[in-house]
């Protein structure tokens, strides 16, 4: 089955850049999606179309992507960005959902 | 503003059954496909079904095909998931989400705060 692959912990100093990937075979076809996830709470979308921020989500948030792989970058990282992080994407056909394996944010 | 309640869950023994519901509100929910997700406890998240806005597409995660049906009521605003043949690593709390609108965008804009579903003897 398709896979997304994940850093499992990044960690960043306040006021630092944050930098998660994501690596799958079929991300040039599909486009990736980030959520963040707090304990407790449900994912929220932070990214979606690869680099599109929906309304809300500061300017800190970017996304990008290369090839076979996207990154989530988190620029001047505050203490409340620690959290979980997934991407997203699809299979090739686009029937089938796939979640990254998660990254943990610290923030030092 | 948008809202998506989930219930339904609970404790079943293996091989049960249980439904689980999400009730939106806040939007035009016939114009959404709609997802499960769902999360072990301490693990990461997994899509288990989605369904398109006038049920005319559904699709499943291999983990669940032949055991789990997913359905809506347009006229009621609420999405279903009917879990038959439960086993222990079923358990997790499970989180029912609205596709963004727009053709090819298969991320998930909404989310509700979840049910959990515990699977134990």
């Amino acid at each position: 089955s398709y896979e997304l692959t994940q850093p499992p912990s990044v960690s960043v100093s306040p006021g630092q850049t944050a930098r998660i990937t994501c690596s799958g075979d079929a991300l040039p076809k599909q486009y990736a999606y980030w959520y963040q996830q707090k304990p407790g709470q449900a994912p929220v979308l932070v990214i979606y179309k690869d680099s599109e921020r929906p309304s809300g989500i500061p300017e800190r948030f970017s996304g990008s992507s290369s090839g076979t792989t996207v990154t989530l970058t988190i620029s001047g990282v505050q203490a409340e960005d620690e959290a979980d992080y997934y991407c997203q994407s699809a299979d090739s056909s686009g029937t089938s959902f796939v979640f990254g394996t998660g990254t943990k944010v610290t923030v030092l | 503003e948008v809202q998506l309640v989930e219930s339904g869950g609970g404790l079943v023994k293996p091989g049960g059954s249980l439904r689980l519901s999400c009730a939106a509100s806040g939007f035009t929910f016939s114009s959404y496909s709609m997802n499960w997700v769902r999360q072990a406890p301490g693990k990461g998240l997994e899509w288990v079904s989605s369904i398109s806005s006038s049920s005319s597409f559904i699709y499943y995660a291999d983990s669940v095909k032949g055991r789990f049906t997913i359905s809506r009521d347009n006229a009621k605003n609420s999405l279903y998931l009917q879990m038959n043949s439960l086993r222990a690593e079923d358990t997790s709390v499970y989180y029912c989400a609205r596709r963004l609108a727009g053709t090819g965008l298969l991320g998930l804009d909404y989310w509700g705060q979840g049910t959990l579903v515990t699977v134990s003897s």
